[in-house]
């Protein structure tokens, strides 16, 4: 099994509506993050969270919310969603040593019309 | 703040061709800069990890190096196949205390022909 998975891996969904992406990991580490990916721009961090009770704020995190419901999940939240907010959307876990890396989830692929 | 810039950002090549990637960064007060590999669908894997003390790291054919005073690092890919095929993103972590977030450069397409 993936160690970060994400549900849903696809969605299509309509200016104004309510939706919420899922991470789970079972890597264990306590740092995850939300990306989001749009062609020419690169990954922009939108939110990240070090612990249970420590959640922050990425370069762009207007539009969306975020809540950690435990040390495995990491969910994000668009509560009306527009439709620029159509992108590649990836979920990433971190373990605490300077040498770790991150550790990716195949992506959710956003469509807001 | 910190910019990171990969050129080109894409890149067409005959297989069993020798290649580099580059990328720059503004800032040289880095801990590391990171090599990962997207596939289309998929996401992000680590391909090599160059602590800000290194000059390089080596996998199998791939070459990282990293010059942080000039604020560059490239890959080499040595013998491209067609299966080197997706795109590679360049990221760095800064050395501000307690911080673990990387900036991702724009990554740059690779298409080795069969």
């Amino acid at each position: 099994d993936a160690d970060v998975t994400q549900t849903p891996r696809n969605r299509i969904t309509k200016t104004g509506k309510r939706i919420m992406l899922e991470c789970s990991q079972t890597k264990g580490h306590d740092r995850m993050y939300w990306y989001r990916q749009d062609p020419g721009l690169g990954l922009r961090l939108i939110y990240y969270s070090f612990d249970v009770k420590d959640i922050n704020k990425g370069e762009i995190s207007d539009g969306y919310s975020v809540s950690r419901q435990a040390q495995a999940k990491f969910s994000l939240s668009l509560e009306s969603a527009i439709p620029n907010q159509t992108a590649l959307y990836f979920c990433a876990t971190m373990g605490g040593g300077l040498t770790d890396t991150q550790y990716f989830g195949p992506g959710t692929r956003l469509t807001v019309l | 703040k910190q910019e990171v810039t990969q050129i080109p950002a894409a890149l067409s090549v005959p297989e069993g061709e020798n290649l580099v990637l580059n990328c720059s960064f503004t800032d040289s007060a880095i801990y590391n800069l990171q090599w990962f590999r997207q596939d289309p669908g998929k996401g992000l894997t680590s391909l090599l990890l160059i602590q800000s003390s290194q000059r390089e790291q080596t996998s199998g054919r791939l070459n990282a190096s990293l010059d942080k005073s000039s604020g560059r690092s490239t890959l080499y890919i040595a013998a491209s196949q067609p299966g080197d095929s997706a795109t590679y993103l360049c990221a760095v972590r800064k050395t501000t205390s307690g911080t673990y977030k990387y900036i991702f450069g724009t990554g740059t397409r690779l298409k080795v022909l069969a």
